[in-house]
């Protein structure tokens, strides 16, 4: 899985409570991405940061917040708004916003809300 | 929007075949990836390939690119049990905005 981690592996939430999703990179890479993965699908674009204190909205973006302080960071926030949250959130990060470069993917992190 | 689709959903061979996977896409693309997901795992890069080629190789793994169709192939050779896993196409239609479809589920059988 690279040089990303996500913490943690499993989080329980009750309905109704927000719940924040870690990411670090140690890779010095500049851009940074969320991922939402439901059972049996492909991945769906939350939100994605090309630069440090810069972010913009992906495919799915109601109901999620970032922030990107730091270069190696971008804490995802699945709000109370968000409603269907249950499911496998990855983050991902690639040396640059431009096209043709791999995005590195971390191990992930299963979110049930109940 | 989802814009790779993968065909088929869900693959079973034995060991020692080979596993062609497809991916059709809607809008035209600077470059098509493929990535690989083992179950409950993170996703890991295999190959890219530029809108400008046509096939590339990496090892077991050849990928074509036929953009009048707007489609792509993986083909694994000589499988192995280590190949079970999920497999994802993705497009990238600007800045590495990446666009992933629905996979293919391939089993291979010791």
């Amino acid at each position: 899985d690279g040089g990303i981690t996500q913490s943690p592996k499993y989080l329980f939430r009750k309905e109704g409570q927000n719940v924040t999703l870690s990411c670090e990179q140690n890779l010095n890479h500049d851009a940074m991405y969320w991922y939402r993965q439901d059972p049996g699908q492909g991945l769906r674009l939350i939100y994605y940061s090309q630069i440090v204190n810069d972010f913009q909205k992906g495919d799915i973006a109601e109901g999620y917040s970032v922030s990107r302080e730091k270069k190696e960071s971008f804490p995802l926030t699945v709000t109370s708004a968000q409603k269907n949250p249950t499911a496998f959130y990855l983050c991902a990060s690639s040396s640059g916003p431009t096209s043709g470069i791999e995005q590195y993917f971390g191990p992930g992190t299963r979110l049930t809300v109940t | 929007s989802q814009q790779g689709e993968e065909d088929p959903q869900a693959l079973s061979i034995q060991e020692g075949e080979n596993a062609t996977m497809n991916c059709s896409y809607k809008t035209s693309i600077n470059n098509l990836q493929w990535y690989r997901q083992n179950s409950g795992r993170g996703l890991v890069h295999l190959i890219l390939i530029r809108s400008n080629e046509r096939e590339k190789h990496s090892g077991r793994l050849r990928v074509t690119l036929d953009t009048s169709k707007k489609s792509s192939s993986l083909l694994i050779t000589a499988s192995r049990a280590a190949d079970t896993a999920s497999y994802f196409c993705a497009t990238d239609n600007a800045g590495n905005m990446l666009t992933f479809g629905g996979g293919t589920r391939l089993m291979v059988k010791p």
